[in-house]
């Protein structure tokens, strides 16, 4: 069973900020949030993760809500390279279940 | 340079003829993992192993086998290839979550596989 959900596809202007939503409303107290992007056929690149407090680095952000049970990964500025499929995943931290779930993940394509 | 390497990156093969997908990487990470990627089914996880001798299932491990014989290494083996088995397979390692560590999976760059 999949424990993250996800729209199949989404649309963005080039220039405007692209907001990826993700559902996981049976995440467990253990388990972090992970984001990772394809481009094409390559192999899956990471993005961002957190457990519970909003995170920030040089590709997007990650907001959380308070009661975990969904997050949003924020590309600020998108631009045409960043047309790809992303994916949600949930990692437990304590070293537990590591059958990792990514499902088939949301389409975005970046409109010029 | 940190990576993942799988070998062969393309391979066209017959049914039944036994291959084997190597998958290698030079982080000292102790997961490691095999999936496979299918148009409209996402990335599915074919088998993992937490460390040396320490393998278990994924969602789809029926007809691959694994072996983690050292930490580098986590070959990907079809006994008996069939047609359903074609796809396009990757091979990820990561340290563990937590502890100072990102759990950030390394992927490697895919290796399509046709079976005739």
């Amino acid at each position: 069973d999949a424990k993250t959900t996800q729209p199949t596809s989404m649309d963005c202007a080039e220039g405007r900020a692209a907001n990826l939503p993700c559902n996981h409303s049976t995440i467990s107290g253990n388990e972090y949030v992970y984001w990772y992007r394809q481009i094409h056929s390559q192999g899956p690149q990471y993005i961002i993760h957190g457990l519970k407090n909003n995170e920030t680095n040089e590709m997007a952000s990650l907001i959380i809500t308070e009661d975990r049970k969904s997050s949003t990964l924020i590309l600020p500025h998108a631009t045409l390279r960043d047309t790809a499929v992303y994916y949600c995943i949930v990692r437990d931290y304590n070293f537990g279940n590591e059958k990792l779930t990514f499902g088939t993940g949301t389409r975005l394509t970046i409109i010029p | 340079e940190a990576q993942v390497t799988q070998n062969p990156r393309y391979l066209i093969t017959v049914t039944g003829k036994k291959l084997t997908v190597t998958c290698s990487q030079n982080m000292n990470h102790e997961y490691m993992s095999w999936y496979r990627q299918d148009p409209g089914l996402g990335l599915r996880q074919i088998y993992y192993s937490m460390n040396v001798e320490v393998t278990d299932k994924g969602d789809v491990p029926e007809g691959y086998k694994v072996s983690r014989k050292e930490k580098r290494n986590f070959p990907l083996i079809l006994e008996s290839p069939s047609p359903n088995q074609t796809s396009l397979y990757f091979c990820a390692s990561s340290y563990f979550s937590g502890g100072g560590n990102t759990g950030e999976l390394f992927f490697g760059e895919g290796s399509r596989l046709t079976v005739l």
